[in-house]
């Protein structure tokens, strides 16, 4: 049972696009929000991460929407470029070190 | 510093054999963790460790699942006797604790069980 319910499966985008991914969670005891983008045939990579205190976090490009009372967050990719194809994972824990993830989103940026 | 480190990278064997996956976390970090990846089941986390003891192995399948950490620089996961559906990316993570919940992976092994 997935705990975190990630969606589209896959986008594209044009290049200078804005790319965005949500995530649903059940369990309200969750307090970490992590986003993790991969490449392939790498290992994913911290990419933003946000507590449940706040509702938005921007770091460049990149911004994470956190919805506390619907249990949603979203990633939004600003000025999408083609180095940023790759799959996101968005993810939450509740304090105890484990990650469960979402299925994952493949972004395509078309140049 | 050098990362996550695992080995071997891809491994490929037939269905009885053992294999044997190995990873080095991050000097200083204090948690490992041990994650499969698949395209039917996305990322799932096997087991993880802090200070070299076993926290969480609810993800682990089967018995012929096991893992290890010796000493803080060193974890194997073990699979025997490993069947096709063992074929996955094994990726190795770790993290330093404290409250920091970021965790940083290594490149991971793909395996292939024929």
């Amino acid at each position: 049972q997935q705990q975190v319910k990630q969606s589209p499966q896959s986008l594209i985008v044009q290049k200078g696009g804005i790319s965005i991914i949500n995530c649903a969670y059940e369990n309200t005891a969750f307090d970490y929000f992590p986003w993790y983008q991969q490449f392939p045939g790498k290992g994913p990579a911290l990419l933003i991460a946000i507590r449940p205190d706040v509702s938005e976090k921007k770091e460049g490009r990149f911004t994470i929407s956190f919805n506390k009372s619907a249990k949603q967050f979203s990633l939004h990719i600003m000025d999408s470029q083609p180095g940023d194809s790759a799959t996101y994972f968005c993810a939450a824990s509740n304090h105890d070190y484990k990650l469960s993830f979402g299925a994952g989103t493949t972004v395509t940026v078309r140049a | 510093d050098a990362g996550v480190i695992q080995s071997p990278r891809h491994e490929v064997t037939e269905m009885g054999q053992e294999v044997t996956l190995r990873c080095k976390p991050i000097s200083g970090h204090d948690y490992l963790f041990w994650y499969r990846q698949t395209m039917m089941r996305g990322l799932e986390l096997l087991i993880y460790f802090n200070n070299n003891v076993p926290i969480d192995d609810s993800g682990m399948p089967e018995d012929r699942f096991s893992a290890k950490m010796p000493n803080a620089s060193f974890s194997t996961l073990k699979i025997q006797p490993s069947e096709p559906r063992d074929s996955a990316v094994y990726f190795c993570a770790s993290s330093s604790g404290g409250g920091t919940y970021e965790q940083y992976f290594g490149p991971g092994t793909r395996l292939t069980v024929t």
